[in-house]
């Protein structure tokens, strides 16, 4: 299936952990993000690569790395775990870097911190 | 910035009614218009764009047309069913500037009742 798939889809994790999320998309996209949804369904773009360039690097804290091994992966790696990183997070790509025909989305990743 | 500007949900309808969703948004280029759904626990996923100016995006039963006078895009059904409840994102893509995000409005959420 031709897809953007991350993995895992749901994440429980004690507080100052860290994991990862990893992200792949096999529709010869050049271009990839993460975005963060909040509980009440605001989305919240966080990082975007353009053939493993760094494009975009929100206001984000630096405990969030993200690594683009190739153009079809975006993994999102997250250091020391807090609270507030509840959240669903959603890797998404794009045919150009301006997404002028459309995201294509991963299905999530629930991060519970406890 | 760009930006978008969604009804505040949450929207419920009952079974067969119509449904309006509005959108306006401000851009300073010639943005394309989407619209995306999230059904819950799922990702987002594209239910209709429009690229210029008088475009009718249509799928499954919705459409919205790209008014520029107006600045809006807004979504339309005429026999909503109980299995489009969903949230709704209205989104543009700010075709002019390198660099510039893919820009989301809040989301309204929708129920329909049987």
């Amino acid at each position: 299936d031709t897809a953007v798939s991350q993995t895992p889809k749901y994440l429980v994790t004690q507080m100052g952990n860290d994991k990862s999320i990893k992200c792949e998309q096999n529709l010869g996209h050049d271009t990839m993000y993460w975005y963060k949804q909040d509980s009440k369904k605001f989305l919240k773009i966080m990082f975007s690569y353009n053939n493993k360039e760094l494009i975009i690097n929100e206001t984000v804290p630096n405990r969030f790395s993200p690594k683009s091994p190739d153009k079809a992966h975006l993994n999102l790696h997250i250091n020391s775990l807090e609270l507030g990183d509840s959240a669903v997070y959603f890797c998404a790509s794009t045919l150009d870097y301006q997404g002028t025909y459309g995201y294509t989305f991963g299905s999530g990743t629930r991060l519970t911190v406890v | 910035g760009d930006s978008v500007t969604q009804m505040e949900g949450p929207v419920t309808l009952s079974e067969e009614a119509f449904l309006t969703i509005n959108c306006t948004y401000t851009a300073t280029g010639y943005p394309s218009l989407f619209w995306y759904v999230q059904y819950p626990g799922e990702g987002l996923q594209l239910l209709l764009k429009a690229t210029k100016a008088d475009d009718k995006g249509s799928n499954k039963g919705f459409e919205a047309t790209y008014r520029k006078e107006t600045t809006s895009f807004h979504l339309e059904k005429g026999s909503v069913q109980v299995s489009d409840s969903a949230v709704y994102f209205c989104a543009l893509s700010p075709r002019d500037n390198y660099g510039q995000n893919f820009v989301f409005g809040p989301g309204t959420r929708l129920s329909v009742l049987p």
